[in-house]
């Protein structure tokens, strides 16, 4: 099994429309992530979070908000979805250790009509 | 501020070696990685390098020189599967211990 998970997968949804993206791990990790990707922009902090208590907005927050409900737990939400929104979004995961790289999940390929 | 500088695009012939740059200035430095990405795939970890010199493995190595703020991906006897964009990403000494990532170099490999 995958050590992150993503769900869903795809999701093509209307302006307006409130959106869930769900992120599981089974890495133990305290470090979550979420970035979103765009073609010639690279990818792109949303939120991360070092444990269930501390969650922090990254370079481009306006639009989302998360929840971490337990360690293994991080979703991301978009209120009112809009067409600039349409992206590819990935969570990630990352140990304490210095040297530890981060572990993303599988994508999620978001349309907004 | 943070920025993280990479060619856009490369091309290179099956069985050749190919360099991949990247350039940073970032406020603080803690170390650097570097990602290989399929396209709508996830990025998978190749290499992180924190001290200055040469790091091998197998087929790919990453150098790194933090005076010159420098570093690049070395990928030999290149395979038509080693088409991907590759990602340079800075581990930024602060309280939040970030990694911020570079665009991507998008390597085309031809037969």
């Amino acid at each position: 099994d995958a050590d992150v998970t993503q769900t869903p997968r795809n999701r093509i949804t209307k302006t307006g429309k409130r959106i869930m993206l769900e992120c599981s791990q089974t890495k133990g990790h305290d470090r979550m992530y979420w970035y979103r990707q765009d073609p010639g922009l690279g990818l792109r902090l949303i939120y991360y979070s070092f444990d269930v208590k501390d969650i922090n907005k990254g370079e481009i927050s306006d639009g989302y908000s998360v929840s971490r409900q337990a360690q293994a737990k991080f979703s991301l939400s978009l209120e009112s979805a809009i067409p600039n929104q349409t992206a590819l979004y990935f969570c990630a995961t990352r140990g304490l250790a210095s040297t530890d790289t981060q572990y993303f999940g599988p994508g999620t390929r978001l349309t907004v009509l | 501020g943070q920025n993280i500088d990479q060619p856009t695009e490369m091309t290179a012939t099956e069985g050749a070696i190919v360099q991949i740059n990247c350039t940073y200035q970032t406020s603080g430095f803690n170390g650097l990685f570097w990602y290989q990405q399929h396209a709508g795939e996830a990025p998978t970890f190749l290499s992180y390098n924190v001290l200055d010199g040469l790091e091998e493995k197998g087929r790919f190595s990453s150098f790194l020189s933090r005076s010159k703020g420098y570093s690049y991906l070395l990928l030999k006897e290149l395979q038509m599967k080693d088409s991907a964009s590759y990602l340079c990403a800075v581990r930024v000494k602060n309280r939040d211990d970030k990694i911020i990532f570079g665009k991507g170099t998008r390597l085309h490999i031809l037969p």
